[in-house]
């Protein structure tokens, strides 16, 4: 199946600065990328859902500016925890998909401030 | 390496009831999810175990054996808009989610 690598796998960051999470879809053109949290024993929560040369479009309670996402091209995404607080740590999942094909999943990056 | 293992393509019928497994081999364990996956949309959560056991949530139970790397899930009463494709992930000791493949499950009338 196709490959979607995220980068870090893990990051502790000191509170109050930002942190940038890349998501690349390795084999394939991702027209769409897909940014979701999960806390420990939760489910998946959709963050937002960017497609690629376009804003992304934040759900219901999702900080834009706290939470910058950027798909400037068909193969990378990121998304950038800005101003990040303990609060904020948690475990992200990016997935990408290729027009109306099934989503691919990196494999999560977990970030702890401190 | 890790891996998680489960069906790729299930038929069933609607009304009845099907069983998806899932197998996996990790590096450590942090609990084993299922996600319900509709073509073109985002996956959304069904169930989570870490423990040893069987979870019922409604039409939907899961099941897991930690000592035999297992889990399955049930569906009961199947109706049409279940079919979907089903998403078994494990988090590992890293609390990194490995994804199995999913398995498309089509009801037939």
């Amino acid at each position: 199946g196709a490959v979607v690598s995220q980068h870090p796998s893990r990051v502790i960051c000191k509170s109050g600065t930002s942190v940038k999470i890349e998501c690349r879809s390795l084999d394939f053109q991702a027209t769409t990328m897909f940014w979701y949290r999960q806390f420990p024993k939760k489910s998946l929560m959709l963050m937002a859902t960017s497609n690629e040369g376009s804003k992304a479009t934040y759900e219901q309670g999702v900080e834009k500016d706290k939470f910058l996402i950027n798909h400037a091209s068909l193969t990378l995404s990121t998304l950038t925890v800005t101003s990040a607080h303990p609060e904020d740590s948690s475990f992200y999942i990016c997935s990408a998909r290729q027009g109306e094909a099934e989503a691919f999943f990196g494999q999560g990056t977990r970030l702890t401030v401190v | 390496g890790q891996n998680i293992d489960q069906p790729t393509e299930m038929t069933a019928t609607e009304g009845a009831i099907v069983q998806i497994n899932c197998t996996y081999q990790t590096s450590g364990f942090n609990g084993l999810f299922w996600y319900q996956q509709h073509a073109g949309e985002a996956p959304t959560f069904l169930s989570y175990n870490v423990l040893d056991g069987l979870e019922e949530k409604g039409r939907f139970s899961s099941f897991l054996s930690r000592s035999k790397g297992y889990s399955y899930l049930l569906l009961k009463e199947l109706q049409m808009k279940d079919s979907a494709s089903y998403l078994c992930a494990v988090m590992d000791s890293n609390y990194q989610l490995i994804w199995g493949a999913g398995t498309k499950l089509i009801i037939k009338p």
